[in-house]
């Protein structure tokens, strides 16, 4: 089990354009988190898919959307870029049968925006 | 809402030496409480959580819901102890276990 897997690692945009990022979850795992990471700060969360849909939401603009697809695997996306949008972003799956609160990171993907 | 504190950024300590990184947070549920631990080059990966009360590489951490604080100690630090940490809650009756994360320590073990 490869654990959980992020696409692209790296990803360059200029302000204004849509990104998309990609997540596949942990073997097993059903729940999908994401996570923005700015430069040195704690990881911040964006929102929580479950069953193909938005379970929680933290404080982000609707600019920021995502979706599930069957088979767990998750998509971020983000429009209008802002140059505040730079940051590392992570993927964390977990699972109801495995223990509620464990979560699993991915390796992330760091976006720049020019 | 709720909200994790970690003062210090950065910990220098020498191998050997007891190692206790601090967490503070405000949240006003019951809450569940969490150490990641982030290696050079490795994903960010969950090291301790209050609820199972054990010891991992040595570290423990005590919940004191007086203080509202959940530190991390171990008594004799080792090199491949340096790393970046990250405290973290989790509503406990929350379906969605979203986590808030602390701003973060860098832990460095110097020889």
């Amino acid at each position: 089990d490869a654990g959980v897997t992020q696409s692209p690692t790296h990803l360059i945009k200029t302000r204004g354009q849509q990104v998309t990022l990609r997540c596949s979850p942990k073997s097993g795992h059903d729940t999908v988190s994401w996570y923005q990471q700015a430069l040195g700060q704690g990881p911040q969360f964006i929102f929580q898919y479950y069953e193909e849909e938005e379970r929680q939401r933290g404080n982000f603009p609707d600019r920021f959307s995502g979706h599930q697809f069957p088979n767990y695997s998750s998509e971020l996306n983000v429009n209008a870029l802002l140059l505040g949008d730079s940051a590392l972003y992570l993927c964390a799956s977990s699972s109801p049968k495995t223990g509620r609160e464990t979560q699993y990171f991915g390796p992330g993907t760091r976006l720049l925006v020019l | 809402a709720q909200r994790v504190t970690q003062p210090e950024k950065l910990l220098s300590v020498f191998k050997g030496a007891p190692v206790e990184l601090k967490c503070n947070y405000s949240y006003s549920g019951s809450p569940e409480l969490f150490w990641y631990v982030q290696y050079s080059r490795q994903r960010l990966q969950l090291l301790l959580r209050h609820i199972s009360r054990e010891s991992i590489k040595g570290f423990t951490a005590d919940l004191n819901k007086g203080e509202t604080s959940f530190h991390l100690k171990k008594p004799f630090a080792q090199e491949e102890d340096s790393a970046m940490y990250y405290c973290a809650l989790s509503p406990l009756h929350n379906a969605g276990n979203m986590l808030t994360f602390g701003g973060g320590t860098r832990l460095m073990v110097k020889p």
